[in-house]
């Protein structure tokens, strides 16, 4: 089955400075790659998501990239803030709408002001 | 009102005890999931549920057993708990469509003792 690897597992950053995250995956035939937030005491929030068929979608300051031949995608955050810190999740799927996600272990950022 | 309610929110059992976590959802999508969280293991999927008809093991369905009642609800039972299952354990939504992804509850916090 699928296995998402995400890295790395804490991130400190300076306030405004851009944040990077990146899964791998090892199934060839996933196709949607979300995204998720999750803010203290509260459930996962999806923030972002990409389909197989497109390399680069942005949301404003967030942004994520996926590379199929390399099986792996990105999670960009720029100009951090403070409210950004959280755990962030990747996930993906190989068959969209009939296979449940299968979750990275999940990254802790922290946005020092 | 949440659109996914998980209850209890908090639950401190003994170790042998039979327990129920209840999920109900007012989005009215046709797919339920369970996840557990553990510190560093990210989001491991339990019990999953396209219909009422329908019910699927997950990754770690050991010592768990899951029940759907209604479209908008899934309840999920230990029926003998153990230490090694506390954690936070949270519910989920998806449609088929799944253009807006899971939905998630606030979680309940499980601890067995």
């Amino acid at each position: 089955g699928e296995n998402v690897e995400q890295h790395p597992s804490t991130l400190s950053v300076q306030e405004g400075d851009s944040a990077v995250i990146k899964c791998t995956y090892s199934d060839s035939a996933s196709n949607y790659f979300p995204w998720y937030k999750q803010e203290l005491g509260k459930g996962p929030q999806l923030i972002i998501d990409i389909r197989s068929n497109v390399g680069e979608k942005k949301d404003q300051r967030i942004a994520v990239t996926l590379n199929k031949t390399a099986k792996h995608f990105s999670l960009h955050i720029t100009e951090t803030q403070p409210e950004d810190s959280a755990v962030y999740f990747c996930a993906a799927t190989p068959n969209s709408g009939n296979t449940p996600l299968v979750f990275g272990k999940g990254t802790r950022l922290s946005v020092i002001a | 009102d949440a659109d996914v309610t998980q209850t209890p929110r908090n639950r401190i059992t003994k170790t042998g005890k039979r327990i129920m976590l209840e999920c109900s959802q007012t989005k009215g999508h046709d797919r339920m999931y369970w996840y557990r969280q553990d510190p560093g293991l990210g989001l491991r999927l339990i019990y999953y549920s396209f219909d009422v008809k329908d019910i699927n093991k997950g990754e770690i369905s050991d010592g768990y057993s899951v029940s759907r009642q209604a479209q908008a609800k899934f309840s999920l039972s230990l029926e003998s708990a153990i230490p090694n299952q506390t954690a936070l354990y949270f519910c989920a939504t998806s449609d088929l469509n799944r253009q807006i992804g899971y939905t998630f509850g606030s979680g309940t916090r499980l601890t067995v003792v």
